[in-house]
């Protein structure tokens, strides 16, 4: 069946440093492709997603490109902050899975000041 | 848009009793509602989809008599935890969609069952 294969963590940074958690799918056809990210105590938030090869998501500093070639959907973002620190999920969803979302395993980011 | 409320946030309740938990799309029609369950510090786990006037689908290794979902409105769902243990402590999750490839969730309930 689908499935994510995502980094594990934890990662800890420094504050501007570059951060790349990497992610990679399995799935029939050609699924969504989504990066959601949860803060301590609350639910899940949509931080990016890409629906086609080559697409590129981007939100609040954050890219991932669908990478068909390789399956992959890397997050990035080039000078983290503080607050940026939660844990990171990858995820796929598409019609030949009914649309249930399939989640990697999350990545915990802690960034210092 | 795409508001997703849990009720309640967080119960304690003790070992043998039911609880029913809410999620609602506050602002959107949910052709499906999915619910997840996440242990700490682990990923989310669907448990199961339902449609509004349907019955559920469960994943495999969900018992739908001890996790019973009703999908009554297409802005209602909620999910029962029957005679709730110890074991089933945890944090439940729900999302809804729109019927394309994009889910909304909602914040979570924390379980605790003593």
């Amino acid at each position: 069946g689908d499935s994510v294969t995502q980094m594990e963590g934890p990662v800890t940074l420094s504050e501007e440093a570059f951060l790349t958690i990497n992610c990679t799918y399995t799935a029939t056809g050609y699924p969504s492709l989504f990066w959601y990210v949860q803060y301590p105590g609350e639910g899940l938030q949509l931080l990016l997603k890409a629906t086609k090869a080559d697409d590129k998501g981007s939100n609040k500093g954050f890219e991932a490109t669908y990478r068909k070639e390789t399956t992959s959907f890397h997050l990035e973002k080039g000078s983290v902050q503080v607050s940026d620190s939660a844990v990171y999920f990858c995820a796929l969803s598409g019609p030949y899975n009914n649309n249930d979302m399939r989640f990697g395993a999350g990545t915990r980011l802690t960034v210092k000041p | 848009g795409a508001v997703v409320s849990q009720h309640p946030s967080w119960v304690i309740c003790k070992s043998g009793t039911s609880v029913k938990i809410e999620c609602r799309s506050l602002d959107f029609q949910a052709t499906t509602m999915f619910w997840y369950r996440q242990f700490p510090k682990q990923s989310l786990m669907l448990m199961a989809t339902s449609n509004e006037g349907s019955k559920a689908t469960y994943e495999q290794g969900v018992e739908k008599d001890k996790f019973l979902i009703n999908h009554a409105s297409l802005t209602l769902s909620t999910l029962t935890v029957t005679s709730a243990h110890p074991e089933d402590s945890s944090f439940y999750i729900c999302s809804a969609g729109q019927g394309n490839d994009e889910q909304y969730f909602g914040p979570g309930t924390r379980l605790t069952v003593t």
